[in-house]
């Protein structure tokens, strides 16, 4: 079965330092990765997506994600924080052949001036 | 403007209700989903639908059930059989049921347990 962990349920940086959120999956295939965003008591919105081709993958406001297969990994980076980037953030995988979403706990980004 | 609506923003269930929560959605999108988070915990897939009159359980089913009688819509019955239905409730819609489709989230419903 697949899963998804995101290290750190809280992460704490300093408005301009960089934004590193952790996501392993295991997967017994190649699977699809997503990176979505929740403010506080809203929906998620995508902000990036890895599907196939690039391993880079640039999403909206300024994130990133990098494939890794052999570490079976999808971290999402931001090389400078902003005050507004302080929100919950999930990983979440899907397998080939099926639209199931299994999300990660989420990830909780504190930014700090 | 196109989106996902949900209603109401909270909602507030007695002993032994049942209650209904609203999704709907003027995407044009096959796919409706049901989620629930609580916190620390993620979201997890309660019912789905891949087109009109046709929905599968997700992995928490139990206490809840929905219908899919009009492609926009896709609404939710918590049942009193869940007993612990106190959570925050997101329905997402995809356009179409396969796999790669970004799933596109509504504000969601609070519910909570007098």
């Amino acid at each position: 079965a697949q899963s998804v962990t995101q290290l750190g349920s809280h992460v704490s940086v300093s408005e301009g330092a960089l934004v590193l959120l952790r996501c392993n999956y295991s997967s017994s295939v190649p699977p699809y990765l997503f990176w979505y965003v929740q403010y506080p008591n809203q929906g998620l919105q995508l902000l990036l997506k890895y599907t196939t081709g690039a391993t880079l993958v640039k999403g909206i406001n300024g994130f990133e994600a990098e494939f890794k297969k052999s570490e079976t990994s999808f971290h999402l980076t931001k090389p400078s924080a902003h005050m507004s980037d302080a929100a919950e953030y999930f990983c979440a995988v899907q397998n080939t052949g099926f639209q199931k979403l299994v999300f990660g706990t989420g990830t909780r980004l504190l930014v700090s001036p | 403007d196109g989106g996902i609506t949900q209603s109401p923003k909270y909602l507030f269930r007695k002993e032994g209700q049942n209650v209904t929560l609203s999704c709907e959605q003027n995407l044009n999108h096959d796919a409706m989903y049901w989620y629930r988070q609580d916190p620390g915990q993620g979201l997890r897939l309660i019912y789905y639908s891949q087109i009109v009159n046709d929905f599968q359980k997700g992995d928490i089913a139990e206490g809840y059930s929905v219908s899919r009688e009009k492609k926009e819509s896709f609404p939710l019955t918590v049942t009193s059989a869940q007993k612990n239905p106190t959570a925050f409730y997101l329905c997402a819609s995809s356009p179409r049921s396969g796999n790669q489709e970004t799933q596109y989230f509504g504000p969601g419903t609070r519910l909570l347990v007098l």
